[in-house]
Formats: C-alpha cells, structure tokens, sequence
C-alpha cells in the first residue's frame, strides 16, 4: 500500500485564495519533503521538513508534519494562476535503503 | 552549474528493442535514483545506486530491466525487449546523500509501439 497519500486528489479555487494540500503516511520517516510538477516536466523540490522539525515556511510556502499523526500539510497562501501544478509529498524512511517514496499527488488549479 | 541532465528527452521504441536511458547528476552528487511515472500517477521508485553500486533495486523488475552507475560516465536506465507496458516517464534525481533534497531531472518519455 501508498506510504504517502494526499488528500484532496484534485483542488480548484480562486486566485488570491489559500490553497491546502494533505499527506499521511505509515512509517517512521527521517525527512518529508514536497514537489512540485507542472504538466509534462519533472519535479521541483519545494522544501524539506526533517523529523524533528514541526513547522518550516519558504516564501508563500508552509509545510507542517505531525509525527504522532504521521501527517503533513503544505498551505500555498495568496495563490497565483502560476502554481497550477501537480504537487507531491514524498517521504524518505528511516528504515532500509534511502530513497524517496512518493504520494499520488495532489493536482491544484488556480482559476485566474 | 547545470542541474540533472536526462537524455534523450523522448525515445520511440517498438516492441522488442532495446531502450537506454541516460543521466548525469549534478556536480558532486553521488547518489542517483530512478523513478518511473505512469500518467496521472505518482513516482514509483525503481533502483538507487551509487558510483559502481545498486543500493537499491528494489522496485525494478527482476527481468528486461538493468541500471548501472559506472565509475566514469552516465547513469543508464536499460530496458531490453520493450512492450507497450514500458511506456511512462522515466525521472532520474540525483543526491549528496541521506537528509538532502533530490534534484530531479526533466525525464525521459519513453513510447513503445
């Protein structure tokens, strides 16, 4: 089963409006971090947040994990039609080889 | 400082032949990893590798697919006898090590027909 889902699949709304994205997870992890994907490209690292960490921001960006929840959030404030994209959250685990274990996505439209 | 440098950006096969796929990480990363990406999904991973290691293959298919990291060189995603199943974007990310951010490639688009 999906180590990291999203929630919600696909979300439209407004420019100027915040825009909220959700992803659980199952197991211990050292680092969630979240992509970003616009159609037909590869992915963008938008941040990082390690496991003791509980909140990071970065420009309009605001991650927070929750460890007890094994959840994350990542808030887009004042959303503009240019961060239409798909966005992913991808978790490294704790246990075995590193590697990033991706989300289905989360496809954000910003309606102009 | 160029970033990770995936090519080709799409390859046509047809069924049977042989696909490579090439990338080179960026400028003093030594791990690479793989990811296949079928429409509308997620990436799934596929093998991690460092300069003359599999890490990882854990999500690779036991047959027709291979990766190697050689010493000098591109990484190389190979996919022999390709079928129509094969077709996806194929994502390399490159990183300096367990904790870091990946930095991920423009992909290589792969059709079979």
């Amino acid at each position: 089963s999906q180590q990291g889902e999203e929630d919600p699949q696909a979300l439209s709304i407004q420019e100027g409006e915040n825009a909220t994205m959700n992803c659980s997870y199952k197991t211990s992890i050292n680092n969630l971090q979240w992509y970003r994907q616009n159609s037909g490209r590869g992915l963008v690292h938008l941040i990082l947040i390690r496991s003791n960490e509980r909140e990071k921001h970065s420009g309009r960006l605001r991650v927070t994990l929750d460890t007890s929840k094994k959840s994350s959030s990542l808030l887009i404030t004042a959303s503009r039609a240019a961060d239409t994209a798909s966005y992913f959250c991808a978790t490294e685990l704790i246990q075995g080889a590193q590697k990033l274990v991706f989300g289905q996505g989360t496809r954000l439209t910003i309606n102009p | 400082n160029a970033g990770v440098m995936q090519n080709p950006r799409h390859l046509v096969r047809r069924r049977g032949q042989e696909a490579r796929l090439r990338c080179s990480p960026m400028k003093g990363h030594s791990h690479v990893y793989w990811y296949r990406q079928l429409p509308e999904e997620g990436l799934k991973f596929m093998v991690y590798l460092q300069k003359e290691n599999i890490i990882d293959e854990s999500g690779m298919p036991k047959e027709r697919f291979s990766a190697e990291f050689p010493k000098e060189g591109p990484s190389i995603l190979r996919i022999q006898q390709v079928v129509r199943g094969d077709s996806a974007a194929y994502f390399c990310a490159s990183s300096q090590g367990q904790g870091d951010g990946y930095t991920f490639g423009s992909g290589t688009r792969l059709t079979v027909v």
